[in-house]
């Protein structure tokens, strides 16, 4: 089954430092997809970035940049020159396939607090 | 283009009444998917529907229903309201069942059972 782990409850940075949170998944699948997703105070979940799983160049948007290693199965987000609207809650998902069903499966979540 | 809206934003109901929560699904979606986020929690996916019909389903009971309409637009159901049904409901569109890749989720709404 797959699993997607994130290990940091909470984390807190600097404004306009940089952060890396963690994640970790579980699959037997090789052709995926991997996302990151921002839920602000404000609720919509919105995504962030995403990575294709055949693809060995980590995704990268703006200031907001993986670092996929797929055999290790960790997709980590790097957020350089954190602001202070950076602070949400942020999501690791996975999106799982069975029959006619394509479903997200998310982390627990990262709550990143951006101080000024 | 407009996104996904859901409604109501916010709803308080009590133990065993029951309750619909709506969503308009962006322009062009066909796909409507169900989550349910508990408090500290990721989002668990309830059902999907496409084309009017649920294709996809959660470990969710029978309780949980869900309706879509020619429009796409979609309704999810829940009778017999128990405390452990509070949490954020949010639902997300897509163009196609699987385009996973292009899901837009709505605000979502606070459900609080007292």
């Amino acid at each position: 089954a797959q699993t997607v782990t994130q290990s940091q409850p909470e984390m807190s940075v600097q404004e306009a430092e940089t952060v890396t949170l963690s994640c970790t998944y579980d699959t037997s699948e090789n052709n995926y997809y991997l996302f990151w997703y921002k839920q602000p105070p404000s609720r919509q979940m919105i995504l962030v970035i995403r990575q294709e799983a055949y693809k060995q160049q980590n995704a990268t948007e703006n200031r907001f940049s993986v670092n996929f290693q797929k055999a290790a199965k960790s997709f980590s987000l790097k957020i350089s020159d954190s602001q202070l609207g950076d602070t949400a809650m942020y999501f690791c998902a996975f999106p799982w396939r069975g029959g006619a069903t394509n479903k997200l499966i998310f982390g627990t979540g990262t709550l990143l607090a951006v101080q000024p | 283009e407009t996104g996904v809206t859901q409604s109501p934003t916010h709803l308080i109901k009590t133990r065993g009444q029951q309750v619909t929560l709506r969503c308009s699904s962006q322009s062009g979606h066909n796909t409507v998917s169900w989550y349910q986020q508990a408090l500290g929690q990721g989002p668990q996916f309830i059902f999907q529907y496409y084309r009017e019909e649920e294709n996809g389903r959660g470990n969710f009971p029978p309780r949980f229903s869900g309706l879509q309409f020619p429009n796409y637009s979609s309704e999810l159901n829940v009778n017999a309201l128990e405390l452990d049904d509070s949490a954020l409901y949010l639902c997300a569109s897509r163009k196609t069942k699987g385009a996973i890749a292009e899901a837009f989720f709505g605000q979502g709404t606070r459900l609080t059972v007292v």
